[in-house]
């Protein structure tokens, strides 16, 4: 168990659709990443925060937003859902703002999205 | 722009074999690497780092090599287990984000 915590495990909704992935980072981490795990590809890198703040974007489309929350916790919005949006989408959390040299990323379970 | 490159999609050994799998990177400024191992359904977890101060990290039946010269990392699987069939993942930390490279999949003929 990495201690990050990501609901809903799977999620499937029709196109055009609005939802909501949610991701509890490890305690005591300040940061939440976003990734993208779409088929046959590697970890696509959408969105950083840090302490509530947003701190890097990768790869997010428009339509897609997040934030971060007080308590820490840190939402994911996928708007007008496309067929191609269908993915694993993971959470992951360090305790800094920065990586480098002795960090690692803890990773939730993902959420598998299908969009019909 | 991938900066971290896994160029083989799958691998497949023999049980008690060596696997080696492979990973490139671009950013000559990287300078801490890391390893995950993914199972489906699941998220990817830590397996083994090495920082460039080194060129060899050891734990256990896994060793990670890192060329710095040939921007060229490696993991080592000896012997390999049916259970380390799995996705493999090489990911080097930098700024604000981690680069992941595309994945290996390694599956162990038992």
């Amino acid at each position: 168990d990495s201690g990050v915590t990501q609901t809903p495990k799977h999620l499937i909704t029709a196109t055009g659709q609005r939802v909501t992935l949610r991701c509890s980072p490890r305690s005591g981490d300040l940061s939440v990443y976003w990734y993208q795990q779409s088929l046959d590809q590697g970890l696509q890198f959408l969105i950083q925060y840090y302490n509530g703040e947003e701190r890097a974007k990768g790869n997010i489309l428009e339509r897609f937003s997040a934030q971060q929350f007080p308590d820490l916790h840190s939402e994911l919005n996928l708007s007008s859902l496309e067929l191609g949006d269908s993915a694993l989408y993971f959470c992951a959390s360090s305790v800094g703002g920065r990586v480098g040299y002795g960090t690692e990323a803890f990773f939730g379970q993902g959420t598998r999205l299908t969009v019909v | 722009d991938q900066q971290v490159k896994q160029n083989s999609p799958s691998l497949s050994v023999q049980e008690g074999r060596i696997s080696i799998l492979n990973c490139d990177y671009t950013n000559s400024m990287f300078d801490y690497f890391l390893w995950y191992k993914k199972y489906p359904a699941e998220g990817p977890t830590f397996l083994i780092s090495i920082s460039s101060i080194k060129d060899k990290n050891e734990d256990g039946r896994f060793t990670v090599f890192l060329n710095k010269s040939a921007k060229h990392l490696s993991l080592h699987i000896v012997p390999s287990q049916p259970g380390d069939s799995a996705v493999y993942f090489c990911a080097a930390p930098t700024g604000n984000q981690f680069y992941f490279g595309t994945g290996t999949s390694l599956t162990v003929i038992p």
